[in-house]
């Protein structure tokens, strides 16, 4: 089956340094490509997406780019925020679910 | 915003007890899953279902769960006899056209076996 592998955490960052999280994956076919976000007590929210080779998804300041020769969709922000402390899962999706990684905890100091 | 619904927040039960989590998925979509995550542990994925089927369980979604679609708005997740390693978070999500696209997911019921 589809799996992932994501960069282990946990990772601390200072307000307006770049974060780079790296996710790479496994999967039968043509999956597509998410990541998901989880803040502190909270449930899963989408962040971004990407459908097809070469596309990048963006959102928040947040930006990945599916790259299919290197099987990877790495996740990437300029200048982070306290308030971008939380949880970050990559998940590819097949014909019938998600698949997530083990998730990478950011904590952003003011 | 449309969004998914889980009820209750919380749920406290003996072991060997049956719970019934409840989901309102987002009116329109037609497919609809469950996962859970355990403490600590990675989001994994439990069933998908979609036109009153199930399209594809995990090896964790044995014989003591379920899931219906009990009307126009309703899907749940039941487990008949809850075991102590059941308790996590279970999430419901729903999408509009198919696993590929975006899933939205519900905030969560803690289940806790004691």
């Amino acid at each position: 089956g589809d799996s992932v592998t994501q960069m282990e955490g946990p990772v601390t960052l200072s307000e307006e340094a770049f974060l780079t999280i790296n996710c790479t994956y496994t999967a039968t076919g043509y999956p597509s490509l998410f990541w998901y976000v989880q803040y502190p007590g909270e449930g899963l929210q989408l962040l971004l997406k990407a459908t097809k080779a070469d596309d990048k998804g963006s959102n928040k300041g947040f930006e990945a780019t599916y790259r299919k020769e290197t099987t990877s969709f790495h996740l990437e922000k300029g200048s982070v925020q306290v308030s971008d402390s939380a949880v970050y899962f990559c998940a590819p999706a097949n014909d019938y679910k998600l698949s997530f990684g083990a998730g990478t905890t950011v904590t952003v100091r003011a | 915003e449309p969004e998914v619904t889980q009820t209750p927040s919380h749920q406290v039960t003996q072991m060997g007890q049956e719970v019934i989590l409840r989901c309102v998925p987002i009116s329109n979509h037609l497919y609809f899953y469950w996962y859970r995550q355990i403490l600590g542990q990675k989001v994994e994925f439990l069933v998908s279902f979609y036109n009153n089927e199930i399209s594809e369980k995990s090896e964790i979604f044995d014989d003591q769960f379920s899931v219906e679609r009990p009307d126009g708005s309703n899907f749940t997740l039941k487990i008949r006899s809850t075991k102590l390693e059941d308790s996590a978070m279970y999430f419901c999500a729903s999408s509009d056209y198919g696993p590929r696209l975006e899933q939205y997911f519900g905030p969560g019921t803690r289940l806790t076996v004691t």
